[in-house]
């Protein structure tokens, strides 16, 4: 199983471009969340998933818009970028509540 | 609300035991541990669930005080390998997990 898989691992991104993380999993999980960790810090979530079809705003949504049109994909898309959102995102899957989570490798993303 | 981890960071010699603590003021469903290597993702450690009993394996166990809404990661015998960041996530029922700052750990030799 590969688990969870993110694409790109890197990217630059000029101020005010777009682009779409992708994220798939191939463990069949419902549970599917998007987390940014910028330097030094912790995990904060900006969106997730219970479901195709069902998404919900998590800690830092602003910027950022998601879709779940499958079990397995879960893409994160950034609209205008800036600065701030300079960052490692992680894509994380998860069985309903009350088991762990299994994150993707990450993505690398610098906005100049 | 961010659950608060301490301490911080720790620095260890190889065979030397750190506890590492968790605690919010929510009331909890369950309490999750990570840890971290430097340029990685967090993978997954152990969950303690309200109601279940004390976790572990290896050298490596928990707890969850649910009257306290506090959690303790035990590392025992530290190695090497276990240098990294842990992070403390917590989930109320039904919710999402919300991640604590992490600690970091450093073991020498």
């Amino acid at each position: 199983n590969a688990g969870v898989t993110q694409t790109p691992k890197f990217r630059i991104l000029k101020i005010g471009q777009s682009m779409t993380l992708q994220c798939t999993q191939d463990m069949n999980h419902n549970y599917m969340y998007w987390y940014r960790q910028d330097p030094g810090m912790g995990l904060k979530l900006i969106y997730y998933s219970v479901g195709a079809g069902i998404t919900d705003k998590g800690e830092v949504p602003n910027g950022y818009n998601v879709s779940r049109s499958t079990t397995e994909d879960f893409p994160l898309r950034l609209e205008l970028a800036a600065p701030s959102q300079t960052s490692v995102y992680f894509c994380a899957s998860s069985l309903p509540t009350g088991t762990g989570y299994t994150f993707g490798s990450g993505t690398r993303l610098t906005v100049v | 609300q961010q659950p608060v981890q301490s301490p911080q960071a720790v620095i260890l010699r190889e065979g030397e035991d750190a506890v590492i603590n968790c605690s919010s003021s929510k009331a909890l469903y369950s309490v999750h541990w990570y840890r971290q290597k430097h340029g990685e993702a967090p993978v997954f450690l152990m969950i303690l669930l309200k109601g279940g009993e004390q976790k572990g394996h290896e050298k490596i166990s928990a707890s969850f005080n649910e009257k306290k809404q506090q959690s303790s990661l035990y590392l025992t015998a530290s190695q090497l390998s276990y240098s990294g960041t842990y992070f403390c996530g917590t989930e109320e029922y039904g919710n999402k997990l919300v991640f604590g700052a992490g600690t970091i750990l450093r073991v020498k030799s």
